[in-house]
């Protein structure tokens, strides 16, 4: 079956620094994609979506990036901080009616050197 | 807004008993989502709702059961467990399609089965 996955299990990046965590994604049905951050013992929360119509959306220091060419999606961290420290997930949302369901990748987990 | 509230937080299972876990929301969605998350394996979706009065399978339904018999309510039982349910579970819902596919996931419930 397809599935999401990632190109970058770990990532250390320095405080200030910006961080990019890739994802690649193999259905090429799906039109929405979304990332989410998951801190030691929470559960994960929303960071930002995309549609697959655009190609890129900005949050608040959060950027994401799609190119449906190579079927990549990307999210970026501007000056990344120690509470960014988390793991990070994407998940694609297959098109078709009816179908609510996201399929989400194994994460990767981003530590910041202070 | 409480959001989804999951309890209990963690339990210690004896295997072979039986367990219900709670899920609630207050958002009013329509769709409701168990997964349950393991180490490198990331989120897998256990059973799923659409709408009250529906349930259905998802990617590892074996040994688990689901109802919906109201819209803010999605409790996932295990009917004898087994040490292979020893993971950390994770209660979601959506409004549903059409734009509004985005995941809001509880504190979950750390589940260990001995």
């Amino acid at each position: 079956g397809e599935s999401v996955g990632l190109h970058l299990p770990t990532l250390s990046v320095q405080e200030g620094d910006n961080s990019i965590i890739n994802c690649a994604y193999s259905n090429s049905a799906s039109d929405y994609f979304i990332w989410y951050k998951q801190e030691s013992g929470k559960g994960p929360q929303f960071i930002i979506d995309i549609r697959s119509n655009m190609d890129k959306r900005q949050g608040q220091r959060v950027t994401v990036l799609l190119n449906k060419t190579v079927k990549h999606l990307s999210l970026q961290i501007a000056a990344t901080q120690p509470g960014d420290s988390a793991v990070y997930f994407c998940a694609e949302g297959p098109s078709g009616a009816g179908s609510y369901q996201l399929t989400f990748g194994k994460g990767t987990k981003l530590s910041v050197i202070p | 807004t409480a959001g989804i509230t999951q309890a209990p937080t963690s339990q210690i299972l004896a295997a072979g008993r039986s367990m219900t876990l709670r899920c609630t929301q207050d958002m009013r969605h329509n769709a409701m989502y168990w997964y349950r998350q393991d180490l490198g394996l990331g989120l897998r979706l256990i059973h799923y709702s659409n709408t009250a009065g529906t349930t259905g399978k998802g990617e590892v339904p074996d040994g688990y059961s689901v109802s919906r018999a109201n819209t803010d309510d999605f409790p996932l039982t295990l009917a004898s467990a087994v040490p292979s349910q020893t993971s950390v579970y994770f209660c979601a819902s959506s409004e549903g399609p059409g734009g509004k596919e985005k995941q809001y996931f509880g504190p979950g419930t750390r589940l260990t089965v001995t």
